[in-house]
């Protein structure tokens, strides 16, 4: 299983873009990147899902180079309701392998 | 769509005890999928059913079970209890077994004594 490594923390202020990069070495050529929310008290929920290039949807971006060998989580103009933690996943096999995440906090 | 449900969302137990945690996956999914999470330790996969059959299990004692049944329902299984369980236990159900988008219940809260 690809191993992920994405930094502890982050803040940002409302409005802003942030732009979280997730570094998976050892990514294998079947595995698809994903990237999950998490309020306090509250199961994982999925933003966005990609393979290669970039990935669009109605809440973020997902930037993989040629190598994929990291990827990037953009959240455009955030708000005090994006304050949370955000897992990278790299999976292709069973079971999903979370690692610590990242801790976004949002200041008005 | 329903999404996927936990029951019970709160558990006290004691030491040595055993508990039961249900999960009703997202209607359609035939695999659900079991976390435990506590705040050292993160993240951590337990086992994943599909279509009643165990696919894969974590790193976790054997007290730790669980089953699946023929409607997708799944149960997870913790025996003798241990102060060190406490945690959110939480339940994922996808479409397919594999590294496919799975969605999350809310949890179960467990609090062992």
């Amino acid at each position: 299983l690809a191993k992920t490594t994405q930094p502890i923390s982050m803040d940002s202020y409302e409005g802003q873009e942030v732009n979280i990069t997730c570094s998976h070495n050892n990514i294998a050529t079947n595995d698809y990147i994903t990237w999950y929310q998490q309020f306090p008290s509250q199961g994982p929920r999925f933003i966005i899902q990609g393979y290669k290039t970039k990935v669009t949807n109605e809440v973020a971006s997902l930037f993989i180079p040629a190598d994929r060998k990291s990827s990037t989580l953009s959240l455009p103009r955030v708000s005090l309701s994006d304050t949370a933690v955000y897992y990278c996943l790299v999976a292709g096999g069973y079971q999903l392998t979370f690692g610590k995440g990242t801790k976004l906090s949002v200041i008005p | 769509k329903a999404g996927v449900t936990q029951t019970p969302r709160y558990l006290i137990k004691t030491r040595g005890q055993q508990v039961t945690l249900s999960c009703s996956p997202i209607s359609g999914h035939r695999s659900v999928s079991w976390y435990q999470q506590t705040p050292g330790q993160g993240l951590q996969f337990l086992f994943e059913y599909f279509s009643e059959t165990q696919r894969n299990k974590g790193n976790f004692p054997g007290r730790f079970s669980g089953r699946q049944f023929s409607n997708s329902r799944s149960e997870m299984n913790v025996s003798t209890l241990e102060l060190g369980d406490s945690a959110l236990y939480l339940c994922a159900s996808s479409s397919t077994t594999g590294g496919e988008t799975q969605y999350f219940g809310p949890g179960t809260r467990l609090l062992v004594l």
